[in-house]
């Protein structure tokens, strides 16, 4: 069965901590890895991960991927209260037909 | 601006009725993606489409139903058949390729009353 599988389901630090989340997928036909942040409504897109050990930054945000592990993380340094949201990892695969699924996030909780 | 509209945001449906959830695109992709997430839970696929006049089901599709025969339009009915309706429903669309991210509608949360 294929599926996206998200570590911790929630978490809570103080501003200024480092996170560090976590995303293992198994997937017939992997494309790509994708984080997304969602607040109150509709995900907003953070990375987009294709290829294995390329890191991407954006900001205090960066990603990573491990094709041979079927794993990715989602590193935030310096937190904030803005930052608090669920963090949801999804993986595009598939043959003939694209798929787009989902893990089951991770809360995050960024105290003052 | 090019982007991904669902409408209502608001909906609410009495127990035994049909509803259809709007979905419209102008960014000229091909795929669509209809995903219902409830309180504390990830996004769970329950149709998809490639390519017009052609839509699989997702991991949910038990008690709705898709139809595709615009590529600009991929609206979802909830039927009566699905149990649990309400839910937050979330619309997206991408390149069929996957060398874009998918992109978002603002969502419309359904009630049943």
């Amino acid at each position: 069965e294929d599926k996206v599988v998200q570590s911790p389901l929630s978490l809570v630090v103080h501003e200024g901590d480092t996170v560090t989340l976590n995303c293992s997928y198994e997937v017939t036909n992997f494309r790509s890895l994708l984080w997304y942040k969602q607040e109150k409504k509709a995900p907003t897109f953070l990375f987009m991960l294709t290829s294995s050990g390329i890191e991407k930054k954006s900001g205090r945000l960066s990603s990573i991927l491990d094709k041979k592990e079927l794993f990715s993380i989602l590193n935030i340094t310096a937190t904030q209260t803005g930052d608090s949201a669920v963090y949801l990892c999804a993986a595009l695969y598939g043959g003939a037909t694209n798929k787009l699924i989902f893990g089951t996030g991770t809360l995050l909780a960024v105290q003052p | 601006d090019g982007g991904i509209t669902q409408s209502p945001k608001y909906l609410f449906r009495k127990e035994g009725q049909n509803v259809t959830l709007s979905c419209e695109q102008n960014l000229n992709h091909d795929a669509m993606y209809w995903y219902r997430q409830d309180p504390g839970q990830g996004l769970r696929l329950i149709y998809y489409s490639q390519i017009v006049n052609d839509f699989q089901k997702g991991d949910i599709a038990e008690g709705y139903s898709v139809s595709r025969e615009k590529k600009e339009s991929f609206p979802l009915t909830v039927t009566s058949a699905q149990k649990n309706p309400t839910a937050f429903y979330l619309c997206a669309s991408s390149t069929p390729a996957g060398n874009t991210e998918a992109f978002f509608g603002q969502g419309t949360r359904l009630t049943v009353v």
